[in-house]
């Protein structure tokens, strides 16, 4: 069984300062790890994802995330917000064979001021 | 045309109403998903299909019942529904055996139940 803490339902940050969201994970199985970002009245848009090899992760908008096995932690940053970084983030994990569903956390809101 | 489509994108019904809520990837994915996503709510898990067959289903209410004719295709048929169903209704697609690739999502559907 899977599950996902994510910290903060909202997190506000300055334009160009750095962006923090937290998840930690649990899981039985070694973990594939994911984070989706969600624009208002859209989908769910893959950011970026872990499955195996290189801990530090790259995805799209300049995002990154570092698995930490010790932490179960599976934290995202970007060095420098942008306004239009402005949206909802979800932490999700899976199983890492065979059949396996997402199990996504709670979300967190990022806000974005100028 | 690529990807997961939702249609409608809007839909207002009242609560004697049936109406059908439509998915379709493009993908060549074998397994489909329905969630749930109300305000401040976490995301929920409704039903899964995989390879035309549903495999799961997280205790819905019977006004909601899942239709999956082929691989391609899911719908969700609507009956009786009550203002709390109000909520965006999201469709999922992923290909069973590849858990590495997440899900892929449609834009969804905003349901307003009146």
């Amino acid at each position: 069984a899977q599950s996902v803490t994510q910290l903060g339902s909202h997190v506000s940050v300055s334009e160009g300062a750095l962006v923090l969201l937290r998840c930690n994970y649990s899981s039985s199985v070694p973990p594939y790890l994911f984070w989706y970002v969600q624009y208002p009245n859209q989908g769910l848009q893959l950011l970026l994802k872990y499955t195996t090899g290189a801990t530090l992760v790259k995805g799209i908008n300049g995002f990154e995330a570092e698995f930490k096995k010790s932490e179960t932690s599976f934290h995202l940053t970007k060095p420098s917000a942008h306004m239009s970084d402005a949206a909802e983030y979800f932490c999700a994990v899976s199983g890492n064979s065979g059949y396996s569903t997402l199990t996504f956390g709670k979300g967190t809101m990022l806000l974005v001021s100028p | 045309e690529t990807g997961v489509t939702q249609t409608p994108r809007h839909l207002v019904m009242g609560m004697t109403n049936k109406k059908s809520l439509k998915c379709e990837q493009h993908l060549g994915h074998n397994a489909m998903y329905w969630y749930k996503q109300s305000a401040k709510k976490p995301l929920e898990l409704m039903f899964v299909y995989s390879l035309e067959e549903r495999v799961e289903n997280n205790s819905v209410p019977s006004r909601f019942s899942p239709e999956c004719p082929n691989s391609s295709h899911l719908f969700l048929h609507l009956h009786t529904l009550q203002p709390e169903d109000s909520a965006l209704y999201l469709c999922a697609s992923s290909q069973d055996g590849e858990a590495s690739r997440g899900y892929t999502f449609g834009s969804g559907t905003r349901l307003t139940v009146v």
